[in-house]
């Protein structure tokens, strides 16, 4: 069975600082791969997603993140946060299976507290 | 906002009792799919309707069921609940069963049984 782990559990940082939250996967087979997005009080919305092609993939709000097949992982990543991206962020799997893709395994989320 | 209403909001219930959460899907969205998110974790994959039919299950027992209306909106019944049944309930809609369309998510519907 597939399985996601979000390493870090809370993280904190200075306005500025650079990002980069964890996430590993346990699948052998192909997956499409999700960073979404939770803000306080709001909705899940995705942030970015990867099925195929240039394991570099950009974001909105300057997210990016990347695929590397070798290390199941797919990191978020970006260069100077703001205050405003205080959050909590969740990766998320979904195998591409041949009855549909319509089994999606989050991890259980990082909180991610910019301090201003 | 995306278009995707839940109701209730919250809702407390007594273990052995029965729930019905309700989702509306976002215009022109054909499939919904439920989730549980325990506190601290991150949502838990329940099943998915698409064309009033299910079209896969996550690893929940069958006193979890549903319905998908003709109108696409949708509802999540709970039998027998369990205290571990206390989570945040999210419905999602999508066009298609694909994953290349991206899923809108609901507020949620904060169950808590006692």
């Amino acid at each position: 069975a597939q399985s996601v782990s979000q390493h870090n559990h809370h993280v904190i940082l200075s306005e500025a600082a650079s990002l980069e939250l964890g996430c590993n996967y346990s699948y052998g087979g192909t997956v499409n791969l999700f960073w979404y997005v939770q803000y306080p009080g709001q909705h899940l919305q995705l942030l970015l997603k990867y099925f195929s092609g240039d394991p570099l993939v950009k974001g909105i709000k300057g997210f990016e993140a990347e695929f590397i097949k070798s290390k199941f992982s797919f990191n978020l990543r970006k260069p100077s946060v703001q205050w405003s991206d205080t959050a909590e962020y969740f990766c998320a799997v979904n195998a591409c299976l041949a009855r549909g893709n319509n089994d999606m395994r989050f991890g259980a989320g990082t909180r991610l507290t910019v301090k201003p | 906002e995306t278009g995707v209403t839940q109701s209730p909001t919250h809702l407390i219930k007594t273990r052995g009792q029965q729930v019905t959460l309700r989702c509306s899907s976002q215009s022109g969205h054909n499939t919904v799919s439920w989730y549980q998110q325990a506190l601290g974790q991150g949502p838990q994959f329940i099943f998915q309707y698409y064309r009033e039919e299910e079209n896969g299950r996550g690893n929940f027992p069958p006193r979890f069921s549903g319905l998908q209306f003709p109108n696409y909106s949708s509802e999540l019944n709970v039998n027998a609940l369990e205290l571990d049944d206390s989570a945040l309930y999210l419905c999602a809609s999508r066009s298609g069963t694909s994953a290349y369309n991206e899923q809108f998510f609901g507020p949620g519907t904060r169950l808590t049984v006692l």
